[in-house]
């Protein structure tokens, strides 16, 4: 089955701007959530979304936003976009991720290929 | 908060054993992960150990230890190919919400 999907791949912005990110989960997967991931540094985790619910949120302004469809496809925005914005995003899609799996088919998160954003 | 630690670089030659080593500190834990990322690429999932011990999957094993709140990755017979970034992730949470380590940049040299 596809993998997880993100658009676009790349772009250039210029600060002030604002992006939209989108991404769209493996087939059968409503957990979907998004991660920054800067040159040289680990992944810091923005926000995850269940059934169109913000289920959890990372440390990031409110500049960074996001939402999940109905067919659990997610968007994520960043407005007013700074220099330092400037990153890797990677959305992933987890079967379900509840607390309550302890096997790896429920704890597996999968990534896209991620879409790299530049701030001029 | 949450933290994980492991170390930033590690070298080894072809066909030798490599361990990856990451602690953590989290108000809760579900389970502990490992991740691969080669350059320019995305994350693949690699393990993930729920209860202590040793889970092996062809060359590569992780184990933990809750009690010490440790664990690593083991890689066997190094190839040219494993060299990449490896992160570990503590799942405190929803699987959707784990957080990472900063990586360890592994390098396999002939």
């Amino acid at each position: 089955k596809a993998g997880v999907t993100q658009t676009p791949r790349y772009l250039i912005k210029t600060r002030g701007q604002q992006v939209t990110l989108s991404c769209s989960p493996i087939s059968g997967h409503r957990s979907v959530s998004w991660y920054q991931q800067t040159p040289g540094q680990g992944l810091q985790f923005l926000f995850e979304y269940f059934s169109e619910t913000q289920r959890n949120k990372g440390n990031f302004p409110g500049r960074f936003s996001g939402r999940q469809f109905s067919n659990s496809r997610s968007e994520m925005n960043v407005s007013t976009l700074e220099l330092g914005d400037s990153a890797l995003y990677l959305c992933a899609s987890s079967l379900d991720g509840g607390t309550g799996h302890k096997g790896v088919s429920g704890n597996t998160i999968y990534f896209g290929e991620g879409s790299w954003l530049t701030v001029v | 908060g949450q933290s994980l630690e492991q170390p930033s670089e590690v070298t080894a030659v072809e066909g030798a054993i490599v361990q990856i080593n990451c602690t953590y500190q989290t108000s809760g834990f579900y389970g502990l992960s490992w991740y691969q990322q080669h350059d320019g690429g995305a994350p693949t999932f690699l393990s993930y150990n729920a209860l202590d011990g040793l889970e092996e999957t062809g060359r590569f094993s992780s184990f933990l230890s809750r009690s010490d709140s440790y664990g690593y990755l083991l890689l066997q017979e190094l190839q040219m190919k494993d060299s990449a970034s490896y992160f570990c992730a503590v799942r405190d949470g929803n699987a959707g919400k784990s957080t990472f380590g900063d990586g360890t940049t592994l390098t396999v040299k002939p």
